[in-house]
């Protein structure tokens, strides 16, 4: 069974960087492109960016340039989502998506999500 | 980027109706359309892409249609475990863009 198992829930404090991962497993992880999708506490799904993992071509969202960076390392067949400096703002869930081929596609499957708290 | 905007954002509904939630997009998106369920905490389940294609093990009683910018998923008739909330996905732009979605909710 193709499965995306994310990393665990963080709590931080505003400033603080922040990785979150994403490992897939039970099928050729470097050939399908892997999204990350935000949702907010009570709110909607917000398409981030997108990461091809065979050659880490990368994606953003315009809403996320410049505020989160995403990569992949196709040896442990694991994406990151990776923060500098976090801000209260940043309090989400953010779930991991595989593609199902190309760049621009549905979303199937997708991972547990991993809850980001940030509070001083 | 594409905008795309579902209605109702809520609907009120009954074991055994049929229910059709619609989801506009600002331009065609020529049936690059994916429907999602989402559970209270839980990730997103694909139902439908391709604006019709049902996703190996949805039931059947999950259909889409539509073309152009309007598209429309329907429940022929609703179980209990269908009561979640429903997102449309456009993937004809690559900046990909989800609806706000619907709250189905039991009456």
């Amino acid at each position: 069974e193709v499965q995306l198992v994310q990393s665990g829930a963080e709590v931080k404090k505003p400033g603080e960087s922040l990785r979150i991962s994403c490992k897939g497993s039970e099928y050729s992880f470097a050939t399908y492109w892997i999204g990350w999708v935000r949702q907010m506490p009570g709110k909607g799904l917000e398409w981030m960016g997108i990461i091809y993992p065979g050659d880490s071509d990368t994606r953003y969202s315009p809403s996320f340039q410049g505020r989160v960076t995403i990569s992949a390392d196709k040896s442990i067949s694991t994406a990151y989502l990776h923060w500098s400096s976090l801000k209260a703002s940043d309090t989400a869930m953010y779930y991991c998506a595989r593609t199902s081929g190309s760049y621009s596609n549905w979303f199937d499957p997708w991972g547990q999500g991993t809850l980001v708290t940030v509070s001083s | 980027d594409i905008q795309m905007t579902q209605s109702p954002s809520s609907l009120s509904a009954s074991v055994g109706d049929r229910v059709t939630i619609t989801c506009r997009a600002s331009q065609g998106i020529s049936n690059s359309l994916a429907w999602y369920q989402q559970k209270p905490g839980k990730a997103p389940k694909l139902l439908l892409y391709a604006a019709s294609r049902l996703e190996s093990g949805v039931p059947s009683r999950f259909s889409g249609s539509g073309s152009g910018t309007d598209y429309t998923l329907t429940i022929s008739s609703l179980q209990p475990e269908d009561f979640a909330t429903y997102y449309c996905q456009q993937y004809y732009s690559t900046s990909i863009t989800f609806g706000q979605g619907t709250r189905l909710e039991i009456k």
